[in-house]
Protein backbone atom coordinates (compact mmCIF):
# COMPACT_ATOMS: atom_id res chain seq x y z
CA UNK A 1 0.00 0.00 0.00
CA UNK A 2 1.09 3.52 -0.41
CA UNK A 3 2.92 4.89 2.24
CA UNK A 4 3.02 8.49 3.49
CA UNK A 5 3.56 11.41 1.02
CA UNK A 6 4.88 14.55 1.25
CA UNK A 7 4.67 17.43 -1.45
CA UNK A 8 6.57 19.40 -2.56
CA UNK A 9 9.83 17.24 -1.99
CA UNK A 10 12.07 20.17 -2.65
CA UNK A 11 10.85 23.94 -2.08
CA UNK A 12 13.44 27.10 -2.84
CA UNK A 13 11.59 30.28 -1.26
CA UNK A 14 13.11 33.98 -1.20
CA UNK A 15 13.59 34.84 2.72
CA UNK A 16 10.43 36.51 4.28
CA UNK A 17 8.25 34.14 1.66
CA UNK A 18 5.58 32.40 3.28
CA UNK A 19 5.67 28.20 2.42
CA UNK A 20 3.19 25.75 2.53
CA UNK A 21 4.65 21.69 2.90
CA UNK A 22 1.68 19.12 2.08
CA UNK A 23 1.53 15.89 4.22
CA UNK A 24 -0.53 12.86 3.05
CA UNK A 25 -0.14 10.33 6.15
CA UNK A 26 -0.88 6.28 5.67
CA UNK A 27 -4.62 5.79 5.54
CA UNK A 28 -6.68 5.20 8.66
CA UNK A 29 -3.34 6.39 10.47
CA UNK A 30 -4.92 8.54 13.56
CA UNK A 31 -1.61 10.29 14.56
CA UNK A 32 0.66 12.68 12.09
CA UNK A 33 3.78 14.16 13.31
CA UNK A 34 6.21 16.81 12.00
CA UNK A 35 9.46 17.26 12.36
CA UNK A 36 12.23 19.36 11.56
CA UNK A 37 15.63 17.74 10.49
CA UNK A 38 18.97 19.16 10.11
CA UNK A 39 22.56 18.85 10.34
CA UNK A 40 23.34 20.33 13.52
CA UNK A 41 20.06 19.67 15.52
CA UNK A 42 19.28 15.91 14.63
CA UNK A 43 15.21 15.33 14.17
CA UNK A 44 13.01 18.15 15.88
CA UNK A 45 9.77 17.39 17.05
CA UNK A 46 7.08 20.01 15.98
CA UNK A 47 4.04 19.27 16.00
CA UNK A 48 1.38 16.18 16.42
CA UNK A 49 -1.81 15.40 15.83
CA UNK A 50 -3.53 12.47 17.16
CA UNK A 51 -7.34 11.89 16.52
CA UNK A 52 -9.77 14.53 17.30
CA UNK A 53 -7.33 15.93 20.18
CA UNK A 54 -5.77 19.25 20.57
CA UNK A 55 -2.76 18.88 18.69
CA UNK A 56 0.66 19.23 20.94
CA UNK A 57 2.22 21.82 19.30
CA UNK A 58 4.68 22.28 21.91
CA UNK A 59 7.73 21.96 19.63
CA UNK A 60 6.85 24.60 16.97
CA UNK A 61 9.83 27.11 17.25
CA UNK A 62 8.19 30.15 16.93
CA UNK A 63 4.84 31.96 16.35
CA UNK A 64 5.66 31.81 12.07
CA UNK A 65 5.05 28.19 12.23
CA UNK A 66 1.61 26.76 12.27
CA UNK A 67 0.23 23.50 11.16
CA UNK A 68 -3.50 21.98 10.23
CA UNK A 69 -5.06 18.19 9.72
CA UNK A 70 -8.59 18.89 7.44
CA UNK A 71 -10.77 15.86 8.13
CA UNK A 72 -8.57 13.34 9.78
CA UNK A 73 -5.93 13.00 7.06
CA UNK A 74 -3.67 15.62 4.87
CA UNK A 75 -2.12 18.01 7.19
CA UNK A 76 -0.46 21.24 5.86
CA UNK A 77 2.93 23.23 7.48
CA UNK A 78 2.72 26.33 7.07
CA UNK A 79 5.92 28.67 7.22
CA UNK A 80 5.31 32.41 7.26
CA UNK A 81 8.02 34.96 6.30
CA UNK A 82 10.43 32.23 6.33
CA UNK A 83 13.88 32.73 7.52
CA UNK A 84 17.38 31.11 6.35
CA UNK A 85 17.40 29.15 9.81
CA UNK A 86 14.39 28.10 8.76
CA UNK A 87 16.78 25.77 6.20
CA UNK A 88 15.96 22.29 6.47
CA UNK A 89 14.16 18.72 5.77
CA UNK A 90 10.65 18.82 6.92
CA UNK A 91 9.77 15.15 7.66
CA UNK A 92 6.24 14.33 8.50
CA UNK A 93 4.97 10.94 9.89
CA UNK A 94 1.81 9.05 10.57
CA UNK A 95 1.27 6.09 12.97
CA UNK A 96 -1.83 3.67 14.12
CA UNK A 97 -3.27 3.54 17.66
CA UNK A 98 -2.29 1.04 20.78
CA UNK A 99 0.86 -0.76 21.06
CA UNK A 100 1.74 0.32 17.06
CA UNK A 101 1.45 4.19 18.35
CA UNK A 102 5.32 4.10 18.44
CA UNK A 103 6.09 2.77 15.19
CA UNK A 104 6.16 5.86 13.11
CA UNK A 105 5.95 5.56 9.45
CA UNK A 106 7.63 8.01 7.49
CA UNK A 107 7.26 10.38 4.31
CA UNK A 108 10.72 11.13 2.15
CA UNK A 109 10.31 14.73 2.93
CA UNK A 110 11.01 18.29 1.90
CA UNK A 111 13.66 19.74 1.62
CA UNK A 112 13.25 23.23 2.48
CA UNK A 113 15.85 26.46 1.19
CA UNK A 114 15.71 29.63 2.07
CA UNK A 115 17.45 31.63 -0.03
CA UNK B 1 11.57 16.80 31.24
CA UNK B 2 12.62 13.89 29.40
CA UNK B 3 15.46 14.16 27.06
CA UNK B 4 18.15 11.70 24.68
CA UNK B 5 21.54 11.83 24.18
CA UNK B 6 23.46 10.56 21.85
CA UNK B 7 27.45 11.71 22.23
CA UNK B 8 28.52 10.13 19.31
CA UNK B 9 27.73 12.52 16.00
CA UNK B 10 29.86 10.41 13.99
CA UNK B 11 31.41 6.87 14.34
CA UNK B 12 33.56 4.51 12.14
CA UNK B 13 34.24 1.48 12.34
CA UNK B 14 36.29 -1.43 9.56
CA UNK B 15 33.70 -4.19 7.93
CA UNK B 16 33.49 -7.04 10.33
CA UNK B 17 34.30 -4.94 13.45
CA UNK B 18 31.98 -4.58 16.62
CA UNK B 19 29.93 -1.45 16.38
CA UNK B 20 28.28 0.72 19.55
CA UNK B 21 26.31 3.22 19.53
CA UNK B 22 25.48 5.14 22.82
CA UNK B 23 22.64 6.53 23.57
CA UNK B 24 21.54 7.47 27.34
CA UNK B 25 18.22 9.21 27.95
CA UNK B 26 16.53 11.07 31.22
CA UNK B 27 12.94 10.20 32.36
CA UNK B 28 11.31 9.90 35.78
CA UNK B 29 8.68 7.40 34.77
CA UNK B 30 9.17 4.05 32.84
CA UNK B 31 10.66 4.36 29.72
CA UNK B 32 10.18 2.54 26.28
CA UNK B 33 12.66 3.32 23.70
CA UNK B 34 12.97 2.68 20.22
CA UNK B 35 16.37 2.80 17.49
CA UNK B 36 15.21 4.42 14.21
CA UNK B 37 17.52 4.19 11.38
CA UNK B 38 17.80 5.98 7.89
CA UNK B 39 19.54 4.72 5.49
CA UNK B 40 21.30 6.58 2.23
CA UNK B 41 18.39 7.90 -0.23
CA UNK B 42 16.17 6.01 1.96
CA UNK B 43 12.81 6.90 4.65
CA UNK B 44 13.24 6.90 8.51
CA UNK B 45 12.45 3.53 9.54
CA UNK B 46 11.83 1.65 13.16
CA UNK B 47 14.65 -0.50 13.57
CA UNK B 48 13.88 -2.08 17.12
CA UNK B 49 12.28 -1.62 20.14
CA UNK B 50 13.34 -2.35 23.55
CA UNK B 51 9.84 -3.89 24.77
CA UNK B 52 10.10 -6.25 21.87
CA UNK B 53 13.54 -7.92 22.94
CA UNK B 54 14.57 -8.64 19.33
CA UNK B 55 17.40 -8.68 17.47
CA UNK B 56 17.27 -6.68 14.21
CA UNK B 57 19.50 -6.97 10.87
CA UNK B 58 22.31 -8.60 14.04
CA UNK B 59 21.44 -6.02 16.14
CA UNK B 60 20.31 -5.46 19.28
CA UNK B 61 19.68 -3.18 22.23
CA UNK B 62 19.23 -3.68 26.36
CA UNK B 63 17.60 -1.32 28.20
CA UNK B 64 19.60 -0.21 31.50
CA UNK B 65 18.07 1.26 33.75
CA UNK B 66 21.17 1.77 35.98
CA UNK B 67 22.90 3.50 34.01
CA UNK B 68 19.41 4.86 32.25
CA UNK B 69 21.32 3.84 28.50
CA UNK B 70 20.07 1.96 25.80
CA UNK B 71 23.12 1.28 23.60
CA UNK B 72 22.94 -0.31 20.09
CA UNK B 73 25.14 -2.94 19.26
CA UNK B 74 26.38 -5.57 16.64
CA UNK B 75 29.20 -7.73 17.15
CA UNK B 76 30.37 -7.48 13.40
CA UNK B 77 29.31 -4.08 11.14
CA UNK B 78 28.41 -4.60 7.49
CA UNK B 79 29.56 -2.00 5.21
CA UNK B 80 24.94 -1.84 4.54
CA UNK B 81 25.07 -0.44 8.17
CA UNK B 82 26.23 2.61 7.16
CA UNK B 83 23.40 4.74 7.70
CA UNK B 84 21.90 7.62 10.48
CA UNK B 85 20.82 6.15 13.89
CA UNK B 86 18.18 7.88 15.88
CA UNK B 87 17.20 6.95 19.87
CA UNK B 88 13.99 7.63 21.04
CA UNK B 89 12.07 7.86 24.04
CA UNK B 90 8.27 7.49 24.16
CA UNK B 91 6.55 8.65 27.46
CA UNK B 92 5.56 11.86 29.03
CA UNK B 93 2.44 13.79 29.18
CA UNK B 94 1.57 13.53 25.02
CA UNK B 95 0.61 9.87 24.15
CA UNK B 96 2.39 8.75 21.06
CA UNK B 97 4.73 11.26 20.79
CA UNK B 98 8.53 9.95 20.62
CA UNK B 99 11.29 12.26 21.59
CA UNK B 100 14.48 11.66 19.40
CA UNK B 101 18.13 12.16 19.96
CA UNK B 102 20.49 13.86 17.49
CA UNK B 103 21.60 10.82 16.02
CA UNK B 104 24.78 8.80 14.95
CA UNK B 105 25.98 8.76 11.52
CA UNK B 106 27.53 5.61 11.25
CA UNK B 107 30.43 4.79 8.56
CA UNK B 108 31.64 1.46 8.09
CA UNK B 109 34.70 1.07 6.29
CA UNK B 110 35.04 -2.24 4.05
Amino acid sequence: GAGVSQSPSNKVTEKGKDVELRCDPISGHTALYWYRQSLGQGLEFLIYFQGNSAPDKSGLPSDRFSAERTGGSVSTLTIQRTQQEDSAVYLCASSSTGTSVYEQYFGPGTRLTVT
Amino acid sequence: AQRVTQPEKLLSVFKGAPVELKCNYSYSGSPELFWYVQYSRQRLQLLLRHISRESIKGFTADLNKGETSFHLKKPFAQEEDSAMYYCALAGGTSYGKLTFGQGTILTVHP
